[in-house]
């Protein structure tokens, strides 16, 4: 079965550079959700979209932002990079919002040195 | 505010025998899931069972069941039969019902499990 979706897996850039992360749901999936896990840390929730359109923001640094696209893919664009913004990053995606199913994709690990 | 609890930050158990990881949850929500995931070294973030709060019977995935208790919001997930590939961080989450029309998760701090041969 089609999992989620997430390119690079890894990537490593300098302090103040820009980064642009992807993420393709399963197919038919109209919800789509990043996390960022910090080293040792559990998955912390940044931004959600349903059907193309924000549906939630958590703790989303205002360097960053985040789009669905007529696809349905999502990109995550993180720019003036910090030391802290090492992170696995997480797309996971679902049929609807309050669907019982959350499936995450292998994440992207970004190392900003 | 929605809280889960992981009180176990690690824990040891010999293979083949069963394994009880702690979850405790707060939140208003009369409609919620609860989510166990596993996290293996490598890193990706394995679903393994889901809870809804209006469901009668515990969930059951073959060798994961969750042991709901809703009074006392829990919903503790216990292996039964380890094995040596369940080490892993095992993360317990909730999400809110649709009264709050959001499906993001909400994540304990997670426990290691180690498996002995």
């Amino acid at each position: 079965a089609a999992g989620v979706i997430q390119s690079p897996r890894h990537l490593i850039k300098e302090k103040r550079e820009t980064a642009t992360l992807k993420c393709y749901p399963i197919p038919r999936h109209d919800t789509v959700y990043w996390y960022q896990q910090g080293p040792g840390q559990d998955p912390q929730f940044l931004i959600s979209f349903y059907e193309k359109m924000q549906s939630d923001k958590g703790s989303i640094p205002d360097r960053f932002s985040a789009q669905q696209f007529s696809d349905y893919h999502s990109e995550l664009n993180m720019s003036s990079l910090e030391l802290g913004d090492s992170a696995l990053y997480f797309c996971a995606s679902s049929l609807g919002l309050a669907n019982n199913e959350q499936f995450f994709g292998p994440g992207t690990r970004l190392t900003v040195l | 505010a929605q809280k889960i609890t992981q009180t176990q930050p690690g824990m040891f158990v010999q293979e083949k025998e069963a394994v009880t990881l702690d979850c405790t949850y707060d939140t208003s929500d009369p409609s919620y899931g609860l989510f166990w995931y596993k996290q293996p070294s490598s890193g990706e973030m394995i679903f393994l069972i889901y809870q809804g709060s209006y469901d009668q019977q515990n969930a059951t995935e073959g060798r994961y069941s969750l042991n709901f208790q809703k009074a006392r919001k829990s919903a503790n997930l216990v292996i039964s039969a380890s094995q040596l590939g369940d080490s892993a961080m095992y993360f317990c989450a909730m999400r809110e019902g649709p009264s709050s029309n959001t499906g993001k998760l909400i994540f304990g701090q997670g426990t290691t499990l180690q498996v002995k041969p």
